[in-house]
């Protein structure tokens, strides 16, 4: 069974704070990896993708991906109450069926 | 506007009775999914179809039942056998074969048992 774990949270930060969010993953042969933005009683939506090692940046969001330590993180600067979502994230593992799992989200809560 | 609908957004069934829910896409996607989701969870898997007239059981499977006739939909029927259906259920699609296939989500249909 291809395992994404993730802290239910939920991860409370400041406003203007930088949050961070981490996704650990069983299989080792991983190839992408992806965070969503849910909020509540909404359908997720994609923040970023990564399939290399190292950083990754899109405006106020960074994905860092560690594939020797199968950890994957979001970081999210300057945060905003309307950051404030819970985000989940997706692993596409080896095997080519390109079926994404997903863990069961970090809830993020941004107070003023 | 391309995209993907769902309906209804809110559905109530009551035991014992079979309720369908409606995933169409307009995204020229070929692979399609549906997924379920409780209250504090993540997304689970219940069918996909990487192609028209074939689809696989995901990991929660039992109880539902799918039909891909055409590239465009994908109804989700939720069947009696299904002893707890309430949830949050979501459609999505992908592009097939590609490294990186992000994954577009409908709005979701919240299905309440009475």
């Amino acid at each position: 069974q291809k395992e994404v774990e993730q802290n239910s949270g939920p991860l409370s930060v400041p406003e203007g704070a930088i949050a961070s969010l981490n996704c650990t993953y069983s299989d080792r042969g991983s190839q992408s990896f992806f965070w969503y933005r849910q909020y509540s009683g909404k359908s997720p939506e994609l923040i970023m993708f990564i399939y290399s090692n190292g950083d990754k940046e899109d405006g106020r969001f960074t994905a860092q991906l560690n594939k020797a330590s199968q950890y994957v993180s979001l970081l999210i600067r300057d945060s905003q109450p309307s950051d404030s979502a819970t985000y989940l994230c997706a692993v596409i593992a080896s095997g080519g069926s390109y079926i994404p799992t997903f863990g069961r989200g970090t809830s993020l809560i941004v107070h003023p | 506007d391309g995209g993907i609908t769902q309906s209804p957004k809110y559905l109530f069934r009551k035991e014992g009775q079979n309720v369908t829910l409606s995933c169409e896409q307009n995204l020229n996607h070929d692979a399609m999914y549906w997924y379920r989701q409780d209250p504090g969870q993540g997304l689970r898997l219940i069918y996909y179809s990487q192609i028209v007239n074939d689809f696989q059981k995901g990991d929660i499977a039992e109880g539902y039942s799918v039909s891909r006739e055409k590239k465009e939909s994908f109804p989700l029927t939720v069947t009696s056998a299904q002893k707890n259906p309430t949830a949050f259920y979501l459609c999505a699609s992908s592009i097939e074969g590609v490294h990186t296939p992000e994954q577009f989500f409908g709005p979701g249909t919240r299905l309440t048992v009475l």
